[in-house]
C-alpha cells in the first residue's frame, strides 16, 4: 500500500526566504506526482505535476523535483511571500490506478511579513 | 481546462438529517468521480469512486449505506450523507477520473453536523 509522508508538518519563515518542502513515498511504481496548494477550508489548486519519466518541473518561483528511485520529491519555493501561506500537499498516482491519488498529510506554511 | 462545479460549499445540518453534495462536470463528460474527505489537520482520504451507470465502489471502512453515491449521468455525481452525525463533519471534495488531461477538483464542501 502506497504511503506518502510530508516533512515538516508545519513551517514558518520570514518573507523573502527560499524554502524546501519534502515528500516521500513508499512505492516507486508511480505514474506521476503532483503538488497542490490548499487554502483554509477551500479546494485544491494544482501547482506542478511531474510525470514519472521527468525529474523536475518549474513554474515561476516554484520548482519541484522527483527522484523516483529513492521515493522522494521536493518543492522549492524561491523568495517566499506572505501570499504563499497555505498548506502544500503532495500526491502520487500509482501505475494502473485510474487516477486515484494518495495524498501526504501536508505541510502548513506560514510566511511572515 | 476541465471544470468541476461542487455545491454547496458550506452546509450546517442537524444530527439525523441528510445532506446531498453535487459535483458537476461543466465542459466534459466524467464516467468516474472520486470522492475524498478530509478531517481537520489530516490529509485527503479516498472514500469512494462513482461510476456512471453502475454501483459505486467504497474504500475499506466507509459505510455504503451512510454515504450514498449516485452517478446518474456523465456530468453529475452526488454524495448523500444520510442520518448525519457530528463525526461526519468534514471537508468533502470530488475529482473526476477518466482521460489524463490534468487534475481538476471541485471547490469542496465543508459539512458541519450539529
Amino acid at each position: 500500500k502506497q504511503e506518502v509522508t510530508q516533512i515538516p508538518a508545519a513551517l514558518s519563515v520570514p518573507e523573502g526566504e527560499n524554502l524546501v518542502l519534502n515528500c516521500s513515498f513508499t512505492d516507486s511504481a508511480i505514474y506521476n506526482l503532483q503538488w497542490f496548494r490548499q487554502d483554509p477550508g477551500k479546494g485544491l489548486t494544482s501547482l506542478l505535476l511531474i510525470q514519472s519519466s521527468q525529474r523536475e518541473q518549474t513554474s515561476g518561483r516554484l520548482n519541484a523535483s522527483l527522484d523516483k528511485s529513492s521515493g522522494r520529491s521536493t518543492l522549492y519555493i524561491a523568495a517566499s511571500q506572505p501570499g504563499d501561506s497555505a498548506t502544500y500537499l503532495c500526491a502520487v498516482r500509482l501505475r494502473g490506478s485510474a487516477r486515484q491519488l494518495t495524498f501526504g498529510s501536508g505541510t502548513q506554511l506560514t510566511v511572515l511579513p | 481546462g476541465a471544470v468541476v462545479s461542487q455545491h454547496p460549499s458550506r452546509v450546517i445540518c442537524k444530527s439525523g438529517t441528510s445532506v446531498k453534495i453535487e459535483c458537476r462536470s461543466l465542459d466534459f463528460q466524467a464516467t468516474t468521480m472520486f470522492w475524498y474527505r478530509q478531517f481537520p489537520k489530516q490529509s485527503l482520504m479516498l472514500m469512494a469512486t462513482s461510476n456512471e451507470g453502475s454501483k459505486a465502489t467504497y474504500e475499506q471502512g466507509v459505510e455504503k449505506d451512510k454515504f450514498l453515491i449516485n452517478h446518474a449521468s456523465l456530468t453529475l455525481s452526488t454524495l448523500t450523507v444520510t442520518s448525519a452525525h457530528p463525526e461526519d463533519s468534514s471537508f468533502y471534495i470530488c475529482t473526476p477520473g477518466g482521460a489524463d488531461y490534468g487534475y481538476t477538483f471541485g471547490s469542496g464542501t465543508r459539512l458541519t453536523v450539529v
